[in-house]
């Protein structure tokens, strides 16, 4: 299982606002690594949404947004949209592990 | 405008090999470590290996190690991953990541390609 734990799938009405959790642990988040968040539309590649806990790259809309705590982050999005559907993960690193670590994924549902 | 391009995926058996390849374009490829990251069926991401610029530096995640080999060409732009004595859990997309130098920790994968298939079946 993934070293990152997300849950699996979140749903909202279009409008509102959705949350995706990622707890991790004190090898990783808790260690004082900082967490980043990609979006998979269906059938594309992962694309880069937010870096460093919390800020945007050009071009990523500000109803995203991301924050950090103690060994967890969460990633939301609010004014959701039909195009927001698509699978979000969280990245940070381990360093028991020694490498990069994802969470599992969430898929988001615009109901 | 960054392109990532991997080729090389296909269909193998149980213990056989394959040799992926990363044509990268639209940045100065030599000045960044690169990775490859899989994704098997209906499933999250993985990362596999990472290689420093100059390929002096180079890290693996424990399921791989010792199988799969990852180097550059920095002169052609391209990125490799040798994989040998494959299995069935290697099924998955491979992509070629850009990795970005954050100014904090751990760095971030800005760009990515589209991702070759490998499926690993007798």
């Amino acid at each position: 299982q993934s070293v990152l734990t997300q849950p699996p799938s979140v749903s909202g009405a279009p409008g509102q606002r959705v949350t995706i959790s990622c707890t991790g642990s004190s090898s990783n988040i808790g260690a004082g690594y900082d967490v980043h968040w990609y979006q998979q539309l269906p059938g594309t590649a992962p694309k880069l949404l937010i870096y460093g806990n919390n800020n945007r790259p050009s071009g990523v809309p500000d109803r995203f947004s991301g924050s950090k705590s103690g060994t967890s982050a969460s990633l939301a999005i609010t004014g959701l949209q039909a195009e927001d559907e698509a699978d979000y993960f969280c990245q940070s690193y381990d360093s028991s592990l020694r490498g990069y670590v994802f969470g599992n994924g969430t898929t988001v549902t615009v109901l | 405008e960054v392109q990532l391009v991997e080729s090389g995926g296909g269909l193998v058996k149980p213990g056989g090999s394959l040799r992926l390849s990363c044509a990268a374009s639209g940045f100065s490829f030599r000045s960044y470590t690169m990775n490859w990251v899989r994704q098997a069926p209906g499933k999250g991401l993985e990362w596999v290996s990472s290689i420093t610029p100059s390929g002096s530096y180079i890290h693996y995640a424990d399921s791989v190690k010792g199988r799969f080999t990852i180097s550059r060409d920095n002169a052609k732009s391209s990125l490799f991953l040798q994989m040998n004595s494959l299995r069935a859990e290697d099924t998955a997309v491979y992509y070629c990541v850009r990795q970005y130098p954050y100014n904090y920790s751990p760095d971030y994968f800005d760009y990515w390609g589209q991702g070759t298939l490998v499926t690993v079946s007798s």
